[in-house]
């Protein structure tokens, strides 16, 4: 069952353009949502992170976007970089602290 | 930040073989995990390891299959055993790292890419 549902599956962005990535989840007990950077053949990198109490939280180019009424949360990357073309992974945990991840984004910056 | 190294960083394994995958962290954590993640797909959670404990498994894997050892807070093991073509993929060990606040965040190691013939 996917808990987490991500979208595009791949973006393509000219440099200087903005990326947006969308992330929906379906469960309300979500109460933490990171969303991590990864590079051919390494581990991911948490990038930013944003608690449902909050609606927006930015950093440097980064800025996430949470709707908790509709269940919605996005990434919004200001001013695209080649340096940026990577895939990027939303995800949502629970109390627990287990890490439900979206599909993923293959993001591309035309330079 | 916490630094996690995994050893192997890659191997190519024979069918019926066994794996066993290395994770040090340069600092005490209690909380690991394991995923699977197969090449340019998400990632998967297959259990949990915390020290002192029994390792929690997800749905769809087994001790049996994937068995785990968490000796102490900086190491965890991951087996991959009676190997099959379907087990490729590349295995990361995680850690979750609680601050000083109340957040919480999880660094992933550098992944073990396995190859199964």
């Amino acid at each position: 069952q996917q808990q987490v549902k991500q979208s595009p599956q791949s973006l393509i962005v000219q440099k200087g353009g903005i990326s947006i990535i969308n992330c929906a989840y379906e469960n309300t007990a979500f109460d933490y949502f990171p969303w991590y950077q990864q590079f051919p053949g390494k581990g991911p990198a948490l990038l930013i992170a944003i608690r449902p109490d909050v609606s927006e939280k930015k950093e440097g180019r980064f800025t996430i976007s949470f709707n908790k009424s509709a269940k919605q949360f996005s990434l919004h990357i200001m001013d695209s970089q080649p340096g940026d073309s990577a895939t990027y992974f939303c995800a949502a945990i629970t109390g627990g602290f287990k890490t439900i991840f979206g599909a993923g984004t293959r993001l591309f910056v035309k330079a | 930040s916490a630094v996690i190294s995994q050893k192997p960083s890659r191997d190519i394994c024979q069918r019926g073989t066994s794996l066993t995958i290395q994770c040090q962290v340069d600092s005490q954590v209690t909380m690991m995990f394991w995923y699977r993640q197969q090449p340019g797909q998400s990632l998967t959670l297959i259990a949990t390891a915390n020290q002192g404990s029994e390792a929690t498994y997800e749905s769809g894997f087994v001790i049996d299959k994937f068995p785990i050892s968490r000796p102490n807070l900086t190491f965890s093991t991951l087996t991959v055993s009676n190997m099959s073509p379907e087990d490729s993929s590349i295995y990361l060990c995680s850690v979750l790292q609680f601050r000083r606040g109340g957040t919480e965040t999880q660094y992933f190691g550098p992944g073990t890419r396995l190859l199964v013939l």
